[in-house]
């Protein structure tokens, strides 16, 4: 099945212990992406990447760092979480984007920085 | 002034209603995203438009790219449509293809 998993799907942890939120998608997608959800904010975007090696920031990227080693994995890392960070967040994919293609969204992973 | 302005904020139905959701947009787009975000946070993509008209099942998304506006409809709405509904837009080729999206239309339906 298609698909993009993220793990874990909730996760508690206390502020400065360095997390890492794994992304992995499927279907030979480029494109990558890490979105965080907040009420009244919206979606916005943290990280995304085109392809291999090849990462760049969003709207809110302070606090993240990203790597793209191989194509089916995009983790999102937390060096130093803050209580800001609690947040819903959802990575996704798409074929490329250069052309428009759909994107598939991971479950989500809700964070809570205590 | 956001980029993406989605309405209504909350949409309550009676089952079997008509629905109407709208999303107007102030920047240049390549294409058009309606999603779904069911309670207990999953999104799921229904439609992607750059012109006219799409409908899948129940669900047709409509999109005036002179005007600036797309609607959702959903026709012979059931409780299991209640969802978040996301309108989001992009604008690819020689960027990086940045989704921005607008706040969500909150849609129960009750029996």
């Amino acid at each position: 099945e298609a698909q993009v998993t993220q793990n874990p799907r909730y996760l508690i942890t206390v502020t400065g212990k360095k997390l890492t939120v794994t992304c992995s998608q499927n279907m030979n997608h480029e494109y990558m992406s890490w979105y965080r959800q907040d009420p009244g904010l919206g979606l916005r975007q943290i990280y995304y990447s085109m392809n291999v090696e090849v990462t760049d920031k969003g709207d809110v990227p302070e606090g993240y760092k990203v790597s793209r080693k191989e194509k089916r994995n995009f983790p999102l890392i937390l060096e130093s979480p803050s209580p800001n960070q609690t947040s819903l967040y959802f990575c996704a994919s798409s074929l490329s984007n250069i052309k428009p293609y759909g994107y598939t969204f991971g479950s989500g992973t809700r964070l809570t920085v205590v | 002034k956001n980029e993406v302005e989605q309405s209504p904020q909350n949409l309550t139905a009676q089952e079997g209603e008509f629905i109407t959701i709208n999303c107007s947009y102030s920047v240049g787009i390549s294409a058009l995203h309606w999603l779904q975000q069911h309670p207990g946070g999953g999104i799921v993509s229904l439609f992607m438009l750059s012109s006219g008209k799409k409908k899948h099942g129940r669900l047709i998304a409509t999109i005036n790219i002179q005007e600036k506006h797309s609607s959702l409809h959903i026709t012979a709405s059931h409780p299991r449509d209640s969802a978040v509904y996301i309108c989001a837009v992009e604008n690819y080729g020689g960027s990086q293809g940045n989704l921005i999206f607008g706040k969500g239309t909150k849609l129960s339906v009750k029996p």
